[in-house]
């Protein structure tokens, strides 16, 4: 079955370390995007990339950083800036190269970051 | 930056009825999205309608949007328990720009 796969479900984080989350798609979807849920929340753009080895900062980028080395890979690595990284993180990806807004976007399950 | 804002920001319905869910946006766009998010899992898109449509159907949902009132709503008919989520609606700009997803409405449905 095509899809997104992220992992892991659920994180800790322990003060000054840097964690990363991974976003895995089958779906040979050109277009992958990063978002942080809070809770009762809409969703807020981390990051975004049309294509490999390129990404753009979306309006929360402060504190993250991603790579987009492969077309089915874009990890998020949130970092010890990050100081408040307590939410639901979902990946998603859609179809084809340019105007990301025009096709349904498709989604991971999530991972749940905690602080310990 | 937060373009669609639902409303009602919760409902709670009793099965068999109908639920609306109504977004308002703020600039033009290319087409609005509706999407569904079940407690702990990601979004699952439910319709897409373009500027240039003014009603879609799929199954039980019918949405409309209004350009001249920037507004789209969501009509889930003869409601289930199974349709218990959150509602976000989403705006695509012209342009190359990426979606902007509202706060959303959160469907309780009881049976």
């Amino acid at each position: 079955d095509g899809g997104i796969t992220q992992s892991p479900k659920y994180l800790f984080r322990k003060e000054g370390q840097n964690v990363t989350l991974s976003c895995e798609q089958n779906l040979n979807h050109d277009a992958m995007y990063w978002y942080r849920q809070d809770p009762g929340q809409g969703l807020r753009l981390i990051y975004y990339s049309q294509i490999v080895n390129d990404f753009q900062k979306g309006d929360i980028a402060e504190g993250y950083s991603v790579s987009r080395e492969k077309k089915e890979s874009f990890p998020l690595t949130v970092t010890s800036a990050q100081k408040n990284p307590t939410a639901f993180y979902l990946c998603a990806s859609s179809p084809g190269q340019g105007a990301t807004g025009y096709q349904p976007q498709h989604f991971g399950d999530g991972t749940r970051l905690s602080i310990l | 930056s937060q373009q669609g804002e639902e409303d009602p920001q919760a409902l709670s319905i009793q099965e068999g009825e109908n639920a609306t869910m109504n977004c308002s946006y703020k600039t033009s766009i290319n087409n609005l999205q509706w999407y569904r998010q079940n407690s702990g899992r990601g979004l699952v898109h439910l319709i897409l309608i373009r500027s240039n449509e003014r009603e879609k159907h799929s199954g039980r949902l019918r949405v409309t949007l209004d350009t001249s009132k920037k507004s789209s709503s969501l009509l889930i008919t003869a409601s289930r328990a199974a349709d218990t989520a959150s509602y976000f609606c989403a705006t695509a700009n012209s342009g190359n720009t990426p979606l902007v997803f509202g706060k959303g409405t959160r469907l309780s449905v009881i049976a």
